[in-house]
């Protein structure tokens, strides 16, 4: 019955910390999608699960981020020696994956690298 | 290199009147259109969407228009409450086994009791 569930809402870090967000699908979304918005810009993509693989990563901007969902529900981005430009909204979404493009997002999770 | 492009950051409108919001793409590949609406502190939510085969796509006070040849769409409010007052996104996705979304950077509507 819920919708998209993200926590924490918000995180602030240090410089060179690693942090983990997490996402809660709807129930029975086989897609999942991550996206990050920054400040003043249109949310832009991250990643793309299909049940429990990253079936596109193309988004991601270099190997700090990582993102898993190993059971094809709940997913976690992973940032690893964060940087100052990480600070943004990141959004999670998920649908149907049926080739119904409507995507259903959550709250966001506003990350704040001191 | 913005592919989904909203040239107005701000529209701002009378209450009961249209609300024309636009938005243009470059990307020939794109085939499903969607509009999005954002409040504070909340994630986007669906509005409405068209398809490339359609030009035009109504439900309630809300209609898209698509202009294929011209690559742009727009979102006409009638009539416009108060309520709609948001951050409006357009979005765009190329279909196929990956429906990931390329957005614009969204325009903030104020409609004006």
């Amino acid at each position: 019955g819920a919708g998209v569930s993200q926590t924490p809402s918000n995180k602030v870090t240090e410089k060179g910390k690693y942090v983990e967000l997490r996402c809660d699908p709807i129930s029975g979304h086989t897609a999942l999608y991550w996206y990050r918005q920054s400040l003043g810009q249109g949310p832009e993509f991250l990643i793309y699960f299909q049940g429990t693989g990253a079936a596109d990563d193309s988004g991601l901007p270099n190997d700090r981020f990582f993102a898993v969902r190993p059971e094809g529900s709940v997913s976690t981005l992973k940032i690893q020696r964060t940087e100052r430009g990480d600070s943004a909204v990141y959004l999670c979404a998920s649908s149907w994956g049926n080739g119904n493009n409507e995507q259903f997002f959550g709250p966001g999770t506003r990350l704040t690298v001191l | 290199d913005q592919q989904v492009k909203q040239n107005s950051p701000s529209l701002s409108v009378q209450e009961g009147r249209i609300s024309i919001l636009n938005c243009d793409y470059t990307n020939s590949m794109f085939d499903y259109f969607l509009w999005y609406k954002k409040y504070p502190a909340e994630g986007p939510t669906f509005l409405i969407s068209i398809s490339s085969i359609k030009d035009k796509n109504e439900d309630g006070r809300f209609t898209v228009f698509l202009n294929k040849s011209a690559k742009h769409l727009s979102l006409h409010i009638v009539p416009s409450q108060p309520g709609d007052s948001a951050v409006y996104f357009c979005a765009a996705t190329g279909g196929g086994s990956n429906y990931k979304l390329t957005f614009g950077k969204g325009t903030l509507l104020t409609v004006n009791p």
